[in-house]
């Protein structure tokens, strides 16, 4: 069956230490993988997105994302959060080909102490 | 960018009564609507898609006669959730996407509460 696995539930971090988001997928055939954020009270927002090319993609707010196709991985890292990046982060994943229908993870809340 | 909105952000409503929620693409046309559901500490889960002028496709275990959904325009879809009880009590998202179907744009959610 298809599904998104992110690791952490919640993610406390001081600011300017670098952030890694674990994100594993299983899906047949072809994905496109996406990062969104929700800010607090803020709806959803497309951090960045994989389609193909360059396995290694930014987005952005200083994010990116590497996709391991060996390990299933679409982790998200930021090399230092600001206060400001407090937020549920979600990762997602759908059929190649076209966005189609976005199968997310149970997200990732990050607080980060100013 | 995209602009979807949603109307409204939250709502109250009593046991046994219908809501409507209103989902608008602001400055594109949306092709395709997304309906989703999330409850609280957990992920976002796809209740329909819906294309413009066609019948919504429902996830499996979402029942089409509770929630409806009208894709009538392709600026605008509707989600009605008719007898809502208190365990329909959640966070309904809508998302929008273009002919290419490459992103999908995302409103701000609406709070239903069912009391």
């Amino acid at each position: 069956a298809q599904s998104v696995s992110q690791h952490n539930h919640h993610v406390i971090l001081s600011e300017a230490a670098s952030l890694e988001l674990g994100c594993n997928y299983s899906y047949g055939g072809t994905v496109n993988l996406f990062w969104y954020v929700q800010y607090p009270g803020q709806h959803l927002q497309l951090l960045l997105k994989y389609f193909s090319g360059d396995p290694l993609v930014k987005g952005i707010k200083g994010f990116e994302a590497e996709f391991i196709k060996s390990k299933f991985s679409f982790n998200l890292r930021k090399p230092s959060v600001q206060w400001s990046d407090t937020a549920e982060y979600f990762c997602a994943a759908a059929g190649g080909g076209s966005q189609g229908n976005l199968i997310f993870g149970k997200g990732t809340k990050l607080s980060v102490k100013p | 960018g995209a602009v979807v909105s949603q109307h409204p952000s939250r709502v109250i409503c009593k046991s046994g009564t219908s809501v409507k929620i209103e989902c608008r693409s602001l400055d594109f046309q949306a092709t395709t609507m997304f309906w989703y559901r999330q409850f609280p500490k957990q992920s976002l889960m796809l209740m329909a898609t819906s294309n413009e002028g066609s019948k919504a496709t429902y996830e499996q275990g979402v029942e089409k006669d509770k929630f409806l959904i009208n894709h009538a325009s392709l600026t605008l879809s509707t989600l009605t959730v008719t007898s809502a009880h208190p365990e329909d009590s959640s966070f309904y998202i809508c998302s929008a996407s273009d002919r290419s179907r490459l992103e999908q744009y995302f409103g701000p959610g609406t709070r239903l509460t069912v009391t």
